[in-house]
């Protein structure tokens, strides 16, 4: 199993430029979330989908949109990147396996977004 | 203000040697407590989790405690390897707030032969 990919790994964007990163689990997981990780701060909530169907704001979701296109994969919409935006972000799922505490999430490896 | 507040920010410690990371939190109601290890470029990945009702749980050379009256945690990392320098981040999560968790700014630790 792959566990969570997430595509690109890098990207620069120009300011106002629009991208879409993509994420997708192979775990059979519910639930799906994006965060975003800046120096010196812990990682903060911007959209999560408790479950195929459903998605909900988080902490920090002013500037971005989600798509929960299937259950497999989630996706995170920057329509007009800003400067404020240059981060990495970093898409996660959680859901009950057999074996597994229905509590963990598990990460992708991250997109490192640079917007000049 | 950040819920999760973890010490130190950063440490050095020589390979061989233990160390020991803390944790304070006011996330309430209190329902789990996680560690994670994130090494550079890459994301978090789980070590323990631990719920209201346990105090102690050990993943290999990682032991981690938990005091909920004092909301206090903390990591202790055995006989250190090159292989633990990496970032270590106390996550916690309220029974009120669905999937949503609380993370902490993370203790860098740089493990030097």
């Amino acid at each position: 199993n792959a566990g969570v990919t997430q595509t690109p790994k890098f990207q620069v964007l120009k300011t106002g430029q629009s991208m879409t990163l993509q994420c997708a689990q192979d775990m059979n997981h519910n639930s799906m979330y994006w965060y975003r990780q800046d120096p010196g701060m812990g990682l903060r909530l911007i959209y999560y989908s408790a479950s195929e169907g459903t998605t909900d704001k988080g902490e920090v979701p002013n500037g971005y949109n989600v798509s929960r296109l299937n259950k497999r994969e989630f996706s995170l919409r920057l329509e007009s990147a800003a400067p404020s935006q240059t981060s990495v972000y970093f898409c996660a799922s959680s859901g009950r396996s057999s074996g597994i505490s229905p509590y963990e999430q598990y990460f992708g490896p991250g997109t490192r977004l640079t917007v000049t | 203000k950040n819920q999760v507040e973890q010490s130190p920010q950063s440490l050095i410690i020589l390979e061989g040697k233990n160390c020991t990371l803390q944790c304070n939190y006011t996330v309430s109601p209190f329902s789990n407590l996680r560690w994670y290890k994130q090494d550079t470029g890459r994301g978090p990945v789980s070590l323990t989790i631990m719920t209201f009702s346990e105090n102690t749980k050990s993943n290999g050379r990682y032991t981690a405690t938990l005091d909920a009256d004092t909301k206090q945690s903390s990591l202790h990392i055995t006989a250190s390897q090159l292989s633990d320098s990496a970032s270590y981040i106390c996550v916690v999560s309220a029974t009120d707030s669905w999937g949503k968790l609380q993370f902490g700014a993370g203790t860098q630790v740089v493990v030097t032969p």
